[in-house]
Formats: C-alpha cells, structure tokens, sequence
C-alpha cells in the first residue's frame, strides 16, 4: 500500500541553524501539505502546496520557513534559522481528493 | 480560535463495548469532516469520513454522524477493542480550497481488556 515517508526521523539542531525536512508524497497525488504538532498541542496546519506553488499558509509559516519540490518526488519544508519554539512533530501530508495521508513525522528538536 | 472542539479529552471504555467520541465545530463553512486516529510517535492514519450532504457514514466497525444543525458530529466504535486504544483527532475541511485540515485537541480512547 503506498504511504507518504519523512526523513529523518529525529532532528536535533542547535538555536540559528538551518534544517530541512524532508517528505516523499504518495506518488499519484497532487496536494501536498505540511502541518506541526507540538507536544500536548493540537495538529496545527503550515502550508499547503499545489501544481509547484503555495496555495494557502498560516501565520505560523513565516518568512524563515520554505517548501520546495524540488523533483517529482521530494517535498521539503526548509527552517532557515530554527527557534526554541520550532520544537515539535512536523507532518507531511499528501491527497488526491480530500482524505489526507500523513507520514510518521520528522521530531524537530531545537537546543 | 478553536473551529473545531473535542472537549473530552479522554475515555476510557471496556472492550466490546461501544466507543462514542464527539467533535463540535463553529464554522459552518466545513463541509467534509474526517477522523484519524494516532498511535505515539506516529502520524495520524486516516479512518472515516463523511461530507456535509450525509447524515451517517459506516465502515465496518466504525460509524461517523453528522448534525448540521448542531454542528456536532461524531464517531462511534463498536464493539470496541484494545487495539482501538489511540488519540482520536476530529477534523474539517472547507472544500474549494487549499483543503487544508483544521484539527480538533484530539481525544485520547483507552478499550480495557
């Protein structure tokens, strides 16, 4: 059965650097999606992206964060200079209609 | 702003029994409304449906009710088993959109041997 994979599986970082994370969507779909949790808190939506383009983002996906699709098979979120606060499970997610399929999740910890 | 509420945070039932876990949400611009259902240090798994247009959706074991008016809907397990024991997330979509999800808190089932 196909599934939506992330890379790594743990990331630790210190204050200021950069990160990237990494996700492979299902490979028939089109809308790819990024969404955090951070602990104790409710999954929370980043950004969405479709046909090479971001087509909505909250507050939260401010001017240090980035997504890219680099290939036909990659989608990377990009933290150009992490914060404490950045400290969660960052989900990637992928659909062709309207159920979503989420990968295992990427934990970001920041020193 | 909390669009979608899951205001038990937790349950605990026997297995076999029924599992009833209930979702509100305050904008009425959803109109397809889904659960999942997370393991620790998982992502959520995509369980059940429903779109607005619907009133009940069945898969097996799990049922998802809808009350427009009520904005209420919500999941039912039965008969419930160990295995269920996860945190069930309620969420909505608008449709038309980015589709993004909004997500409820999650409420956390426990099925007792």
């Amino acid at each position: 059965e196909p599934e939506v994979t992330q890379t790594p599986s743990h990331q630790v970082t210190q204050m200021g650097q950069e990160v990237i994370l990494r996700c492979v969507p299902i490979s028939n779909h089109l809308y790819f999606y990024w969404y955090r949790q951070i602990l104790g808190q409710k999954v929370e939506f980043l950004v969405s992206f479709y046909n090479n383009e971001i087509s909505e983002k909250s507050e939260i996906f401010d001017d240090q964060f980035s997504v890219e699709r680099p290939d036909g098979s990659n989608f990377t979120l990009k933290i150009r200079s992490t914060k404490l606060e950045d400290s969660a499970m960052y989900f990637c997610a992928s659909t062709a209609y309207n159920e979503q399929f989420f990968g295992p999740g990427t934990r970001l910890t920041v020193l | 702003d909390q669009q979608v509420k899951q205001n038990s945070p937790s349950l605990s039932v026997q297995e076999g029994r029924i599992s009833i876990l209930n979702c509100d949400y305050t904008n009425s611009m959803f109109d397809y409304f889904l659960w999942y259902k997370k393991y620790p240090a998982e992502g959520p798994t995509f369980l059940i449906s429903i779109s607005s247009i619907k009133d009940k959706n069945e898969d097996g074991r799990f049922t998802v009710f809808l009350n427009k008016s009520a904005k209420h809907l919500s999941l039912h397990i039965v008969p419930s088993q160990p295995g269920d024991s996860a945190v069930y997330f309620c969420a909505a979509i608008t449709q038309g959109g980015s589709e993004k999800l909004v997500f409820g808190k999650g409420t956390k089932l426990t099925v007792n041997p």
